[in-house]
């Protein structure tokens, strides 16, 4: 069964510094991976898709990259500012399963401070 | 355009108490799914449909019906609510499995 990890569950950073946050995945039989951001109490806002295919994807300060063979994404913000602040989360669709099903990672509480 | 639309966006329930939680996509997506959230166990997956009329179960069906007469409409059941269903649902739409997921706001219930 595809098992979702993404380490640190929380991170705090001062504004204006460049950070990574890290997902892990056990099967590297993918269809895709998506980011994904939530502030608390609100849905889920679509950052970045990245295709089993491809490597990375860019939109603004936000890059993921993909690592099918390590089985590991990481969403990279440059110049954090204190509105990046929410939980950031990845998941990704599994070839094992039907239908669009995503599997979750638990996420990134991330706190950037002025 | 309005994407994906859960309602309602707060609701408390009695124990034993009927209700249905509704969703809609305005994307023509064929594939729309329930999730719920919960502290400490992610986002779990309830039901998916890959098509109007076509639905399935996903990780924790149990308690929870659902049906898809249109493309637009995914409606999530609750048959008889028990206080275990004290969460946050969130609908999903996409386009198909290649394709960027969308989640409608969440409704959060509370069974008492």
């Amino acid at each position: 069964k595809q098992e979702v990890t993404q380490i640190p569950a929380a991170l705090s950073v001062p504004e204006g510094e460049n950070l990574v946050l890290n997902c892990s995945f056990t099967d590297s039989a993918i269809y895709n991976l998506q980011w994904f951001r939530q502030d608390p109490g609100k849905g889920l806002t679509s950052l970045l898709l990245i295709q089993s295919s491809q490597r990375e994807q860019t939109s603004g300060r936000l890059n993921a990259s993909l690592d099918k063979s390590s089985g590991r994404s990481t969403l990279y913000i440059a110049a954090s500012q204190p509105g990046d602040s929410a939980t950031y989360l990845c998941a990704l669709i599994a070839q094992e399963t039907s239908g669009s099903r995503l599997t979750f990672g638990e996420g990134t509480q991330l706190t950037v401070n002025p | 355009n309005a994407g994906v639309t859960q309602t309602p966006k707060f609701q408390v329930l009695k124990t034993g108490q009927s209700m249905t939680l509704q969703c809609a996509q305005d994307m023509n997506h064929e594939y729309m799914s329930w999730y719920r959230q919960d502290p400490g166990m992610g986002l779990r997956l309830i039901h998916y449909s890959v098509g109007a009329g076509i639905t399935d179960q996903g990780e924790v069906p149990n308690g929870y019906n659902v049906s898809r007469s249109t493309t637009e409409d995914f409606p999530l059941r609750l048959l008889s609510a028990a206080p275990s269903q004290t969460s946050v649902y969130f609908c999903a739409s996409s386009y198909s499995i290649f394709t960027e997921a969308f989640f409608g706001q969440g409704t959060r219930l509370t069974v008492v």
